[in-house]
């Protein structure tokens, strides 16, 4: 099993629908919770990054964490074309970073 | 703040050729990191520095690969020979020290996208 699962999709959403991707882990030890998002041809950049269980918003995105089932979500409201993209998963135990395989995303105008 | 510069952006080589990557992190970032993402996965870590030392470099294919981080800033990665499976996108990363603290971040640079035919 790997210690960190995530959907590849592909995800194909019209434009305004809210988005929803999702991560399952299985090391209870991992402590921080990262969403990248990885254009085309572009490294991953960072867009959000929590601690606790719970709800993090920053604009259109929502991270949420939920350490007792180790399940952690991103969403997206109001998707535009801009979003299109591949989302990674990331979380870290210690001084190592894991990464989930990508849910590729595309938002149709 | 300059990112994370990687070069060159793109490389075209033949199997059984070498080839090197140069990347530079972001100024005072103690750690840097060599990944390999292959289509349509998430990046495998290859090799990790704290400064100039390697900590982490138990999946890079020794045989073939060899990474430097000669004065704890600038680091080449060298694959020699390369095989048809090494193509992929190399990706440096560099957060400022996770021996400081458990809760860094890591900032990735674009990549290398290695095409070998």
């Amino acid at each position: 099993q790997k210690e960190v699962e995530q959907d590849p999709g592909p995800l194909s959403v019209p434009e305004g629908a809210i988005v929803s991707l999702n991560c399952t882990y299985s090391n209870s030890a991992f402590q921080y919770f990262m969403w990248y998002r990885q254009y085309s041809r572009k490294g991953p950049e960072l867009l959000m990054y929590t601690y606790s269980s719970g709800n993090k918003e920053d604009g259109r995105f929502t991270a949420q964490v939920d350490k007792s089932s180790k399940y952690i979500s991103l969403f997206i409201r109001d998707s535009q074309p801009s979003d299109s993209a591949t989302y990674l998963c990331a979380m870290t135990s210690g001084n190592q970073f894991y990464f989930g395989t990508g849910t590729s995303l595309t938002v149709i105008p | 703040e300059a990112g994370v510069a990687q070069s060159p952006r793109y490389k075209i080589i033949e199997k059984r050729q070498s080839v090197a990557f140069w990347c530079n992190p972001i100024s005072g970032h103690a750690t840097l990191y060599w990944y390999q993402q292959i289509l349509g996965q998430g990046p495998k870590l290859l090799i990790q520095f704290q400064n100039n030392g390697v900590v982490d470099d138990s999946q890079l294919p020794k045989d073939r690969f060899s990474a430097e981080r000669l004065k704890g800033v600038d680091s080449t990665l060298k694959i020699q020979p390369a095989k048809l499976e090494d193509s992929a996108v190399y990706l440096c990363a560099s957060s400022l020290d996770v021996r400081q603290a458990t809760n860094e971040k890591l900032f990735f640079g674009s990549g290398t996208q290695l095409s070998v035919l």
